[in-house]
């Protein structure tokens, strides 16, 4: 079976210090992943996609990069983290044209 | 881009009542998908549905694509139903799903 896990589950850091989030799929090859931001409870915002190694896209113009270095690695950083990065940040994969899974999520606190 | 609506945003019941909570989109979708965010945050699949009706349980849901809108009816509430239920769509070929705004819904015993 398929899963998905997410690296750390919760992270403090200080305004200016880079960043970096893992996300990982077992069980599957080839898979479309996605990286999200949800601020506050609610509203999921596409962040980030890919559909294979190297093909990044991105969805809204941000201080954070992702990069997708293996089939089923994908990594979202940043060089200099804003207050605004705060949130709770989740990764999702999609095995073909139907369902969306969503791993665990990342809350991320920048003080 | 494509407009998803949900309704209500906050709902509060009692354990054991009904609820319908309601996704409206704005243009054609080729896929529909309820989850169920829970007090943990964890998204949880609760069902593809880009048309017709669908039950598992005490949940259902119903998408008319035509009149583009989607039902989720939870019946027998519980207090493990507590937490965001959010509708998302895809349309055109895009890989991506657009998200509604949420349902916050607390079961209180």
């Amino acid at each position: 079976s398929q899963t998905i896990h997410q690296w750390p589950a919760t992270l403090v850091q200080p305004v200016g210090s880079p960043l970096s989030l893992e996300c990982t799929v077992e069980g599957t090859s080839n898979p479309n992943l996605y990286w999200y931001r949800q601020a506050a409870g609610r509203g999921l915002q596409l962040l980030f996609y890919s559909v294979g190694i190297g093909q990044i896209s991105s969805e809204v113009p941000q201080n954070l990069s992702a990069s997708r270095p293996q089939d089923r690695q994908f990594i979202l950083s940043s060089k200099k983290l804003l207050l605004s990065d705060s949130g709770f940040y989740l990764c999702a994969w999609k095995p073909g044209e139907e369902t969306q899974y969503f791993g665990p999520g990342t809350r991320l606190l920048v003080l | 881009g494509i407009q998803v609506e949900q309704s209500p945003p906050d709902l509060i019941l009692q354990e054991g009542a009904n609820s319908t909570l309601r996704c409206n989109f704005s243009d054609s979708v080729n896929n529909l998908q309820w989850f169920h965010q829970n007090p943990w945050g964890q998204l949880i699949n609760l069902f593809y549905i880009p048309s017709g009706t669908k039950q598992n349980g005490r949940l259902s849901a119903t998408t008319v694509a035509t009149e583009r809108y989607s039902l989720l009816y939870i019946s027998s509430s519980q207090t493990t139903d507590s937490g965001v239920y959010f509708c998302a769509v895809r349309y055109n070929a895009g890989n991506m799903l657009t998200f509604g705004g949420g349902t916050r819904l607390m079961v209180k015993p």
